[in-house]
């Protein structure tokens, strides 16, 4: 079955480094979307992107994060200038189209990111 | 706004046992449901959803969950309860519009005794 894959599964970094958080979603899907999960609370919405461009963001996701598809199979997450606040696990999905019938999310393994 | 309340931060069952989840959602339509279950230091797997039709829905592992309208409600269920059953429960609520993001509620972490 295929599935969500996501590189590296944990990542440590210093505060103020960028870090950049690479999935590979479903092939064929079209909706991709990024979810953070600091440890002990919800999975919390980040950014949705379809059609090479962000459809929806949360207040969470400001200047210091960015997306992009950079080639037809990988969707990437850059922190340019990680906060202690971002340690957390960050969850990448994807979903195959707009209809009904297609709007499960299917969500990587994560991957934990510990800022010191 | 849309919300998912999960009221049980933590249920403790005995093995063998039935179980229910409580998940109460707040959306202005007819939202599309879901449960994932992570286990500790894992992703998220879906258990199972519902988008329309029959209430009661089956899923994966013995799972299954009603959809009650009037009580904006959408209870996980499992007769017998096995102790690899222990994780955490998140009930989701995804709309049917725009982005199509899934917002999830704070979760439920299950205790199986034996």
């Amino acid at each position: 079955e295929p599935e969500v894959t996501q590189t590296p599964s944990h990542q440590v970094t210093q505060m103020g480094q960028e870090v950049i958080l690479r999935c590979v979603p479903i092939s064929n899907h079209l909706y991709f979307y990024w979810y953070r999960q600091i440890l002990g609370q919800k999975v919390e919405f980040l950014v949705s992107f379809y059609n090479n461009e962000i459809s929806e963001k949360s207040e969470i996701f400001d200047d210091q994060f960015s997306v992009e598809r950079p080639d037809g199979s990988n969707f990437t997450l850059k922190i340019r200038s990680t906060k202690l606040e971002d340690s957390a696990m960050y969850f990448c999905a994807s979903r195959s189209g707009p209809g009904r019938y297609s709007d499960t999310q299917y969500f990587g393994p994560g991957t934990r990111l510990t800022v010191l | 706004a849309q919300s998912v309340t999960q009221p049980d931060i933590h249920i403790t069952v005995s093995e063998g046992a039935s179980l229910e989840l409580r998940c109460n959602y707040s959306y202005g339509a007819t939202p599309y449901l879901f449960w994932y279950v992570q286990s500790p230091g894992q992703g998220l797997q879906l258990l199972l959803k519902y988008f329309s039709g029959d209430t009661l829905v089956q899923g994966i592992k013995g799972f299954e969950a009603e959809f009650k309208r009037s009580q904006s409600s959408f209870n996980l269920r499992k007769p017998s309860v096995h102790w690899s059953d222990a994780a955490e429960y998140f009930c989701a609520v995804g709309p049917n519009t725009g982005g199509f993001k899934t917002i999830f509620g704070a979760g439920t972490r299950l205790f199986v005794k034996a």
